[in-house]
């Protein structure tokens, strides 16, 4: 079964400092993988995807995350925060192709901004 | 485009008391996915509904069931309320087309549910 790990519960980082949150994914074939934050009290909104191609993705808000298969992980990366960027971070992975595939959740990195 | 709607936003109830907790899917979306999340957790997969049949489901107890309508929209009921079952449940929905990769999910904000 699909899994992911994000060793880091809780990071602090400068305004204006880069931003690196770690994923790592356990699944057996190849994975489609999801990077979703949260503000507090609100759903998940989707930053971005990895379905295939260029292993680097671009997403909104200025983040971008790398798949490295030999690592199983797939980062999420921003080169210069700011402080609307305090939030929840969860990794996801999608497994499986068919109309039952699901997509599972990792525990979260929580974000914090220093003035 | 509608998004995600799920009501009501917040409740409580009493151990051992039901609860149906309800989710209209974004427009053209014909996948529903449920997820439970505790206090300072990720998402928890409860199950996920495709054309009105349930098609996927985590590691959670058969008091917890739902159901999808014609319109895709869907419900979630819990019976037999424990104080653990306190937690935000919040809805997904996506489009299948059929074979393929999980496509991305789309959110609504929540039901936050208080277990006393």
């Amino acid at each position: 079964a699909q899994s992911v790990t994000q060793p880091d519960i809780h990071i602090t980082v400068s305004e204006g400092a880069s931003l690196e949150l770690r994923c790592n994914y356990s699944y057996g074939a190849t994975p489609y993988l999801f990077w979703y934050v949260q503000s507090p009290g609100q759903g998940l909104q989707l930053l971005l995807k990895y379905f295939s191609g260029d292993t680097l993705v671009q997403g909104i808000k200025g983040f971008e995350a790398e798949f490295k298969r030999s690592q199983s992980s797939f980062n999420l990366r921003k080169p210069s925060v700011h402080w609307s960027d305090a939030a929840e971070y969860f990794c996801a992975v999608g497994a499986g192709y068919s109309s039952a595939s699901k997509i599972i959740f990792g525990s979260g990195t929580r974000l914090s901004i220093r003035p | 485009e509608t998004g995600v709607t799920q009501s009501p936003t917040h409740l409580i109830k009493t151990r051992g008391q039901q609860v149906t907790l309800r989710c209209s899917s974004q427009s053209g979306h014909n996948t529903v996915s449920w997820y439970q999340q505790a206090l300072g957790q990720g998402p928890q997969f409860i199950f996920q509904y495709y054309r009105e049949e349930e098609n996927g489901r985590g590691n959670f107890p058969p008091r917890f069931s739902g159901l999808q309508f014609p319109n895709y929209s869907s419900e979630l009921n819990v019976n037999a309320l424990e104080l653990d079952d306190s937690a935000l449940y919040l809805c997904a929905s996506r489009k299948t087309t059929g074979p393929g990769p999980a496509g991305e999910l789309f959110f609504g904000e929540g039901s936050r549910l208080t277990v006393l």
